[in-house]
């Protein structure tokens, strides 16, 4: 059974460009959840989706969005790229999206470089 | 909102040693706290997860101890190998409406020496 596949697995891109990544969660998990990981730092949580609605946001400006599909696959866009946007972007399934601390399995990421 | 601070920032210890990274957290609500072990450039990987109505969890040579009074807990890996190098994350859980999403600590870069 696959994990969690995340592509891109590499990109560049030059700022002001638009970005699209996909991610595809764990057969039968119904939740993705975003993480922007900067070099040398720990994840930070950008969003979350369960049944293609979104349920958190974290603090990240409006230039980030994200969708989920009724595959529950998704996708993050980041609009007008800064230099500051470069990172490894990972996303996460679980089982549900709501309380109960639910186990959170991570992709690969997709390494992201704004130039 | 959640905050995690981890410690130390770098561990080094000689092989068959012991390391233990020490994690605090400010939300008292928080009752999930995974760990997860990131080797250079893959995926961060869950080694080990401890839930609020228990205070220890071991698993192998890895263990995991939680203070919920004192909002602190830590990792303990015995008999180090030099496959443990890695860089080690501290999360606990935070509630954000109808989202539970993970605040992670900075991380541990262990070094295991041969």
């Amino acid at each position: 059974d696959a994990g969690v596949t995340q592509s891109p697995t590499h990109l560049i891109k030059t700022r002001g460009q638009h970005v699209t990544l996909r991610c595809s969660p764990i057969s039968g998990h119904k939740s993705v959840s975003w993480y922007q990981q900067v070099l040398g730092q720990g994840p930070q949580f950008i969003f979350q989706y369960y049944e293609k609605e979104e349920r958190g946001r974290g603090n990240f400006p409006d230039r980030f969005s994200a969708r989920q599909f009724p595959n529950y696959s998704s996708e993050l866009n980041v609009n007008a790229l800064l230099l500051g946007d470069s990172a490894l972007y990972l996303c996460a399934s679980s089982l549900s999206g709501g309380q109960g601390a639910n186990v959170l399995t991570f992709g690969a990421g997709s390494r992201l470089t704004v130039l | 909102g959640e905050n995690v601070e981890q410690h130390p920032s770098t561990l080094s210890v000689q092989e068959g040693d012991s390391a233990v990274i020490k994690c605090t957290y400010s939300d008292s609500a928080s009752n999930y706290f995974p760990w997860y072990k990131q080797e250079l450039g893959k995926r961060p990987q869950l080694i080990i997860d401890i839930r609020s109505n228990v205070g220890e969890k071991k698993d192998q040579r890895i263990a995991v101890t939680l203070n919920k009074t004192a909002k602190h807990f830590s990792l303990h890996i015995t008999e180090t190998q030099p496959e443990d190098s890695a860089v080690y994350f501290c999360a606990a859980s935070s509630r954000q409406g109808g989202s539970e999403k993970l605040v992670f600590g900075k991380g541990t870069k262990l070094t295991v020496n041969p």
